[in-house]
């Protein structure tokens, strides 16, 4: 088993710019989740999908969108990246939402 | 709202001292608990679990960790640690019934082992 994949693995945009970073997981997890990691800050969450068909925001959704493709896929979307979303971020997975997550190997994004 | 406080923000230790770091959590009602290891430019990987019995919890790696109700706590312990458990530890609560189905967790404890 992969477990938690992501890509891409780097990115670099420039201001104004979008992309979208991409978490697939092989675990026939229900809940999904993205995380960005700053330094002195932990973890915080951005969305997360406690089932296919549902998501809900986190602690810091402002400028990001995502998309729960199917039961698999979790797609995190920056539709104007600015340079306070430089970050690193990861995806993870769970059986449910009270059970350990699961957590993919980062995209570390800079925004210029 | 509910949150985790970790007491250490980085702690220095020279090999086969023991480590314990601080977990309390702000949450009245059933939680499960969880310690996370990030080793440098890595993920967090799952320590430790805790969800139900006793509340002395043994992890991967020689860790352990105590749950104690009555003092909201769960703190992680290694009686002798090595150089190659320098990394970030992360404590984190999951909670029923809470507002927030997911995880909270604390900003983390840096841990530097000399050799």
């Amino acid at each position: 088993n992969a477990g938690v994949t992501q890509t891409p693995k780097f990115q670099v945009l420039k201001t104004g710019q979008s992309m979208t970073l991409q978490c697939a997981q092989d675990m026939n997890h229900n809940s999904m989740y993205w995380y960005r990691q700053d330094p002195g800050m932990g973890l915080r969450l951005i969305y997360y999908s406690a089932s296919e068909g549902t998501t809900d925001k986190g602690e810091v959704p402002n400028g990001y969108n995502v998309s729960r493709l199917n039961k698999r896929e979790f797609s995190l979307r920056l539709e104007s990246a600015a340079p306070s979303q430089t970050s690193v971020y990861f995806c993870a997975s769970s059986k449910g939402e009270v059970y350990e997550q699961y957590f993919g190997p980062g995209t570390r994004l800079t925004v210029t | 709202a509910q949150s985790v406080s970790q007491h250490n923000h980085h702690v220095i230790l020279s090999e086969a001292a023991s480590l314990e770091l601080g977990c309390n959590y702000s949450y009245g009602g059933t939680v499960n608990l969880f310690w996370y290891v990030q080793y440098p430019g890595q993920h967090l990987q799952l320590l430790l679990k805790y969800f139900s019995g006793d509340p002395l919890v043994k992890g991967i790696k020689g860790f352990e960790a105590e749950f104690i109700k009555s003092k909201f706590s769960f703190n992680l312990r290694k009686p002798s640690v090595q150089w190659s458990d320098t990394a970030e530890y992360f404590c984190a609560v999951s909670l029923y019934g809470g507002s927030q189905g997911n995880l909270i967790f604390g900003k983390g404890t840096k841990l530097s082992v000399k050799p």
